[in-house]
């Protein structure tokens, strides 16, 4: 079964500071991959996701991702964070099972940003 | 635009009780809809999915169940409540079966003592 792994539960940063956020999954045949955003008291939405061409996929609010298959990698940067960015944040892979398809959701990293 | 409800927000009930979230999405139609429970740490856990009426898979089995009674409304429930139950509940929904996005809804904390 696929599965997604988080390699930071909690991840503390100064404003300004470059910002990269671990993501893996188990999966060898072509991928479908998501950052998704729970900023606090928001419902949560999508950050980014890749399907298919550039590996340098870019977001909303000056977030990218780089899915690097032979590493099974999608890791999400931010080259200066800012306070606001303060949220916890999901990676996700699409995966097939049954005829349809869904998302598995790895554990989450919670994001803070000190002024 | 497309919109997704859900109440109660938050809730509380007694161990044994029975359950019913309820979640409707308007501005469009044949959703996939889906329930996850989020857990401190554990991230979000699917725990229903349904691609139409009458339509709902299971991914974890547990106390729970879930219907769908018309196209835009999902329903979670349980006869009697467990204290593991507890937690932060979110349903989604994706355009048919692609689930290449889905939006959220705010969630319904529940809180089973």
């Amino acid at each position: 079964a696929q599965s997604v792994s988080q390699h930071n539960h909690h991840v503390i940063l100064s404003e300004a500071a470059s910002l990269e956020l671990g993501c893996n999954y188990s999966y060898g045949g072509t991928v479908n991959l998501f950052w998704y955003v729970q900023y606090p008291g928001q419902h949560l939405q999508l950050l980014l996701k890749y399907f298919s061409g550039d590996p340098l996929v870019k977001g909303i609010k000056g977030f990218e991702a780089e899915f690097i298959k032979s590493k099974f990698s999608f890791n999400l940067r931010k080259p200066s964070v800012q306070w606001s960015d303060t949220a916890e944040y999901f990676c996700a892979v699409r995966s097939r099972s049954g005829g349809y398809n869904k998302l598995i959701f790895g554990a989450g990293t919670r994001l803070a940003v000190h002024p | 635009s497309q919109t997704i409800h859900q109440w109660p927000a938050t809730l509380v009930q007694p161990v044994g009780s029975p359950l019913s979230l309820e979640c409707t999405v308007e501005g469009t139609s044949n959703p996939n809809l889906y329930w996850y429970r989020q857990a401190a740490g554990r991230g979000l856990q699917l725990l229903f999915y349904s691609v139409g009426i009458g339509q709902i898979s299971s991914e974890v089995p547990q106390n729970l169940s879930a219907s769908r009674p018309q196209d835009r409304q999902f329903i979670l429930s349980s006869k009697k409540l467990l204290l593991s139950d507890s937690g932060f509940y979110l349903c989604a929904w994706s355009k048919e079966r692609r689930a290449d996005t889905q939006y959220f809804g705010p969630g319904t904390r529940l809180t089973v003592l």
